[in-house]
C-alpha cells in the first residue's frame, strides 16, 4: 500500500509568519492529495486538496504544492494567525479508489 | 443535513466485550469508511464500502467487522475488545466510491479497553 511520510511532527511560528508542512508519499498512482485540519477533540477537515494533474493551488491564505516526479506535497500557509493552531495531516489516495492514507500530523502553534 | 453522525461518543469495554459503532450519513453518499486515529500514527483505514452490500478491508482490519445493508448506515463491531483497540474511531463518507475527493468525517467516538 501507499506509505506517507510528514515533517515536521511539531513547527511554532510568530503570528504573521509563514509555515510550510511538508510530505513524501511511495505509490505513484496515487493522484489525489487533500490536507485535514483537526483541533483538539474535533474531527478532521479539508483545508485543501490538489490532484495530480495539478502543481500548485491557492485559497486565500493556504496554498499546496505538489511535485509527482519526487513524490512530495507541501502545505504553505501565510499571514498566520492563532487560530490556525491545529494538527494538520496530509494525505494521499491511489487512482481508482477514495482510500485515503495519511501523514503522521504536524501540530502547528501559532504564537500571538 | 446532519452530515455524518457517530454514536456513542465515549465507550469504555472490558477485555473480551464486544460492541458496534455507529456510523450513519444522511448526504446519500455511496463511499463509507472506517478510521482509527492513535497518538503519532495519523488515521488509519479499517474498512471500507463502495455501496450497499460491499465491503472490503483496509490497512488494518483485524479484530473488526462490517457490513452495508442500507447507503445510509455503516456499523462497525468490534467482536471481543482488546487493549489494542483502545482508539479514536472515525466514519466517513464521500459522494463517489471510485474519484478520490473530499471525505467528511463524523464526530468520532473515544474507546477505551481495560
Amino acid at each position: 500500500g501507499e506509505n506517507v511520510e510528514q515533517h515536521p511532527s511539531t513547527l511554532s511560528v510568530q503570528e504573521g509568519d509563514s509555515a510550510v508542512i511538508k510530505c513524501t508519499y511511495s505509490d505513484s498512482a496515487s493522484n489525489y492529495f487533500p490536507w485535514y485540519k483537526q483541533e483538539l477533540g474535533k474531527r478532521p477537515q479539508l483545508i485543501i486538496d490538489i490532484r495530480s494533474n495539478v502543481g500548485e493551488k491557492k485559497d486565500q491564505r493556504i496554498a499546496v504544492t505538489l511535485n509527482k516526479t519526487a513524490k512530495h506535497f507541501s502545505l504553505h500557509i501565510t499571514e498566520t494567525q492563532p487560530e490556525d493552531s491545529a494538527v494538520y495531516f496530509c494525505a494521499a489516495s491511489i487512482g481508482g479508489a477514495n482510500n485515503l492514507f495519511f501523514g503522521t500530523g504536524t501540530r502547528l502553534t501559532v504564537i500571538p | 443535513n446532519a452530515g455524518v453522525t457517530q454514536t456513542p461518543k465515549f465507550q469504555v469495554l472490558k477485555t473480551g466485550q464486544s460492541m458496534t459503532l455507529q456510523c450513519a450519513q444522511d448526504m446519500n453518499h455511496e463511499y463509507m469508511s472506517w478510521y482509527r486515529q492513535d497518538p503519532g500514527m495519523g488515521l488509519r483505514l479499517i474498512h471500507y464500502s463502495v455501496g450497499a452490500g460491499i465491503t472490503d478491508q483496509g490497512e488494518v482490519p483485524n479484530g473488526y467487522n462490517v457490513s452495508r445493508s442500507t447507503t445510509e448506515d455503516f456499523p462497525l463491531r468490534l467482536l471481543s475488545a482488546a487493549p489494542s483497540q483502545t482508539s479514536v474511531y472515525f466514519c466517513a463518507s464521500s459522494y463517489s466510491p471510485a474519484t478520490p475527493d473530499e471525505q467528511y468525517f463524523g464526530p468520532g467516538t473515544r474507546l477505551t479497553v481495560t
